[in-house]
């Protein structure tokens, strides 16, 4: 069975610029979630999507993030305009479901994104 | 959210059994405690999960007290591949339907020849 695929897996860019991630989660896998992971820290939720409608976007800084998930399948997130504070590693990850505590995510390799 | 307290790093040596604790007394009593890894460069992966009762699988053992106010992960023979971060998570569902995994600082494993 193929993992999550992200892509790229590197990016630098300067501040103020753009950059978008992408992800194609497991197939079958109905719950797309990204993460950011700050390097020394645990991974942190930044959105969830359930099918294409999103389930949870608390902590999405919202005036420089977006991320959508057209037809429910892949997705992608974009930074606009990033800030040096964006550097960190973005991860991907999948799960059958949403319900219930017996659904595993399972994580994609990750974006490591430099802000110079 | 109920949170975690783990030991930041621990060491192992190759062969032995690694045993990683985890604080949870705030736990309420729906909630399940997760365990994931992080192997260097790599996404986290899924290791065990339980409720109330200790629980087995391929990778790991799970040993869940009584009170369910702390947890020990148990690799019974650890390895080289082994050496990772390891999380300690309670799990708590969102309102309508969610699965949210808040991931706190974890217990760096290395397992030493």
């Amino acid at each position: 069975e193929a993992g999550v695929a992200q892509s790229p897996r590197y990016k630098i860019i300067e501040k103020r610029q753009s950059v978008a991630f992408w992800c194609n989660p497991i197939s079958g896998h109905a719950t797309l979630y990204w993460y950011q992971q700050i390097l020394g820290q645990g991974p942190k939720l930044l959105i969830q999507f359930q099918n294409n409608g999103v389930v949870d976007d608390s902590q999405l800084p919202k005036d420089r993030f977006s991320a959508e998930r057209l037809k429910g399948v892949d997705s992608t997130l974009k930074i606009q305009p990033a800030k040096l504070e964006d550097s960190a590693v973005y991860l991907c990850a999948s799960s059958l479901g949403s319900s219930g505590p017996l659904i595993a995510q399972y994580f994609g390799p990750g974006t490591r994104l430099t802000v110079l | 959210d109920a949170k975690t307290t783990q030991p930041p790093s621990m060491d192992c040596a190759e062969g032995r059994a690694a045993n990683l604790p985890c604080n949870h007394s705030t736990i309420s009593g729906n909630e399940y405690v997760y365990w994931y890894r992080q192997i260097h460069s790599q996404g986290p992966q899924y290791i065990i999960h339980g409720l109330k009762n200790n629980e087995t699988n391929e990778m790991a053992s799970l040993i869940i007290t009584e009170d369910r106010k702390s947890s020990t992960l148990i690799l019974p023979h650890a390895t080289l591949r082994d050496t990772a971060v390891y999380y300690c998570i309670v799990w708590s569902p969102l309102t309508g339907g969610g699965n949210k995994l808040t991931f706190g600082t974890g217990t760096q494993l290395k397992v030493e020849l």
